[in-house]
């Protein structure tokens, strides 16, 4: 069973410019988040999609937006890139049931920097 | 305030070694999930454990196994027999519900722990 795919694994940017990460979850998987990791802040949340919908927002400003496809892959999507944004983005699926058991799985990641 | 506390920046064991890495947890939710992950220098997060507050039995799987202690609000990750592909960061992570109704989760990470195995 494949497992939670990222791409592209590295990528890097200009000042201004505008990303978009790409996240296939793990097959039969509906729930999609992402999470961005950085030496300083650690491992903070973005979002949460369940079939194609957004029901879980972290803090983060406007420039951060995602979104979920009818197969559950997602997308996320970071304008006007700033140098702070250079991190390590994390997608993460599970069933997104309620069960106690629900467990998220992580991708590879995206590694990202800003210059 | 911290929610999920791990003290130990950076942890050395000797191969073939058993070691503990320690987490604490802040919640009032009486339902909430405790897991560990592991993270390599590649970035990827693997799962490892996960307990269930309303479990009466310590999670094992392999050679994890997670020391609950509900009462201590602790959740520490036991690894036996280290081995050298055990050196990565460790992160402790809570669920726990956003509300009574909304049927969804939200995930707290720690800060990690730095793993290094000994040869």
């Amino acid at each position: 069973k494949a497992g939670v795919t990222q791409t592209p694994r590295y990528l890097i940017k200009t000042r201004g410019q505008q990303v978009t990460l790409s996240c296939s979850p793990i097959s039969g998987h509906r729930s999609v988040s992402w999470y961005q990791q950085t030496p300083g802040q650690g491992l903070q949340f973005l979002f949460e999609y369940f079939s194609e919908t957004q029901r879980n927002k972290g803090n983060f400003p406007g420039r951060f937006s995602g979104r979920q496809f009818s197969n559950s892959r997602s997308e996320m999507n970071v304008s006007t890139l700033e140098l702070g944004d250079s991190a390590l983005y994390l997608c993460a699926s599970s069933l997104g049931g309620t069960g106690s058991g629900n467990t998220i799985y992580f991708g590879e990641g995206s590694w990202l920097t800003v210059v | 305030a911290q929610k999920i506390t791990q003290t130990q920046p950076g942890m050395f064991v000797q191969e073939k070694e058993a070691v503990t890495l320690d987490c604490t947890y802040d919640t009032s939710d009486p339902s909430y999930g405790l897991f560990w992950y592991k993270q390599p220098s590649s970035g990827e997060m693997i799962f490892l454990i996960y307990q269930g507050s309303y479990d009466q039995q310590n999670a094992t799987e392999g050679r994890y196994s997670l020391n609950f202690q509900k009462a201590r609000k602790s959740a520490n990750l036991v690894i036996s027999a280290s081995q050298l592909g055990d050196s990565a960061m460790y992160f402790c992570a809570m669920r726990e519900a956003l509300g009574t109704t909304s049927g969804t989760y939200k995930y707290i990470f720690g800060t990690g722990t730095r793993l290094k195995v000994l040869a």
